[in-house]
């Protein structure tokens, strides 16, 4: 069975402050993706990343970073230098890979609040 | 401008109605899904389709239904034996490379 855990429901910080979201996973496959999107008050979900589970470098964009441990089942989520704009429930997410059952599902976490103040 | 579409933003219902919330995309997507999001909650799969004239329950399935006709379509229809529609609904495509694009998002109220 999948399963995305993000044991942070709701994050607050001020204003450039540098945060980290944690999100762990379970699941049997070897080959399997990762994702994170982030909803702002609109509702939209918006894409950020994927990363799959033969890639383990760790990626920087802009003031967004992700660290991928297959060894802790980790893909976390760091905003450098936090604003306003950065508002919103960040969601993690697991697929399948190609080929498996259920190709392209996604599995989400429940999501985190994350409220950054002036 | 490609894109998905879902219409209406918001949506009223009265108890034992059915109602359809429309999703469109112009992206040239072969997949479409639908989900179901609860305040607090993430997002939870209803259906989804790989390809036109074909769907698949996902976990969530009872009380709701679709159709793919057309490729660039994919109707969700809420019946009346789901008893408990309130909720956020959002379409999403991909074209399979695994990231899907999710559309701005149904807001469900049953009266």
């Amino acid at each position: 069975a999948q399963k995305v855990t993000q044991a942070q429901t709701e994050i607050s910080v001020v204003e450039k402050e540098d945060v980290t979201l944690d999100c762990v996973y379970e699941t049997r496959d070897t080959t399997y993706y990762l994702f994170w999107y982030k909803q702002p008050p609109s509702g939209e979900l918006v894409f950020l990343i994927r990363r799959n589970s033969f890639d383990e470098q760790n990626e920087i964009s802009g003031r967004y970073s992700w660290n991928f441990q297959k060894s802790t089942s980790s893909f976390n989520f760091t905003i450098t230098a936090s604003q306003v704009v950065d508002s919103a429930v960040y969601f993690c997410a697991l697929s399948r890979g190609f080929g498996a059952g259920g190709y392209n599902k996604l599995i989400f976490g429940a999501g985190t609040r994350l409220a950054v103040h002036p | 401008d490609g894109g998905i579409t879902q219409s209406p933003k918001y949506l009223f219902r009265k108890e034992g109605q059915n109602v359809t919330l429309s999703c469109e995309q112009n992206l040239n997507h072969d997949a479409m899904y639908w989900y179901r999001q609860d305040p607090g909650q993430g997002l939870r799969l209803i259906y989804y389709s790989q390809i036109v004239n074909d769907f698949q329950k996902g976990d969530i399935a009872e009380g709701y239904s679709v159709s793919r006709e057309k490729k660039e379509s994919f109707p969700l229809t809420v019946t009346s034996a789901q008893k408990n529609p309130t909720a956020f609904y959002l379409c999403a495509s991909t074209p399979g490379a695994n990231e899907q694009f999710f559309g701005p998002g149904t807001r469900l109220t049953v009266l």
